[in-house]
């Protein structure tokens, strides 16, 4: 079945950018959302079809998608951006929601 | 405003079945629009999509956990169900419930609720 991957850890300094990438077969032709989980809570939603964003979701949140990578991009790095970020796509050909294994924001 | 709430028991022994339920207020589970389902994460680790539930009864599950998990809908009650049969100790998680229009992105979760496999 289609396989998503993301880096374990990604560590950035407040008020720098942070990157997290979300790779896959051809990633690209799919939408993409990405999910915000900080500890202890339940995941939130930060970005919707590649680059949407939920009502009340920071701007500093955005989204892109093309080719083989999707990727989060959060500017502006706040402490309290500090979570796992998990990113997910619709297989349809196996019809099952798929998770990459997540990846967690450090801020230093 | 969307709320789902889990609720179900917080132990259970192995080898037998856990269920859980999955109230919505604020929407109704007879949408056109939403499927329904259930995510799960063991203690320090991922996300795991287990199910999902459409009204007119079109289901989907994962197919590692296909065997022994149910999904149902109860449209008098706004609440749809999970039932995962022969638990072990792997079977410990966080369980959430959630929203998911058009089998996108799962817009809406519930807090969860820790379910633990043990004698």
């Amino acid at each position: 079945s289609y396989v998503l991957t993301q880096p374990p850890s990604v560590s950035v300094a407040p008020g720098q950018t942070a990157t997290i990438t979300c790779g896959g077969d051809n990633i690209g032709v799919r939408s993409v959302h990405w999910y915000q989980q900080r500890p202890g809570q339940a995941p939130v939603l930060v970005v919707y079809d590649d680059s949407d964003r939920p009502s009340g979701i920071s701007e500093r949140f955005s989204g892109s998608n093309s080719g083989n990578t999707a990727t989060l991009t959060i500017s502006r790095v706040e402490a309290g951006d500090e979570a796992d970020y998990y990113c997910q796509v619709w297989d349809g050909s196996s019809e099952h929601v798929i998770f990459a294994g997540g990846t967690r924001l450090t801020v230093l | 405003q969307l709320q789902l709430q889990e609720s179900g028991p917080g132990l259970v022994k192995p080898s037998e079945t856990l269920s859980l339920t999955c109230t919505v207020s604020g929407d109704s589970v007879s949408s056109s629009r939403h499927y329904w389902g259930w995510v799960r994460q063991p203690p320090g680790k991922g996300l795991q999509w287990m199910a999902n539930i459409y009204n007119s009864g079109k289901i989907y599950y994962n197919p590692s956990l296909k065997s022994r998990v149910t999904i149902s809908i109860d449209t008098s009650q706004n609440q749809f169900s999970l039932k995962l049969t022969s638990v072990t100790a792997t079977d410990t998680a966080v369980y959430y419930c959630t929203r998911q229009p058009w089998l996108r992105s799962l817009d809406h979760w519930g807090h969860g609720t820790l379910v633990t496999v043990s004698s």
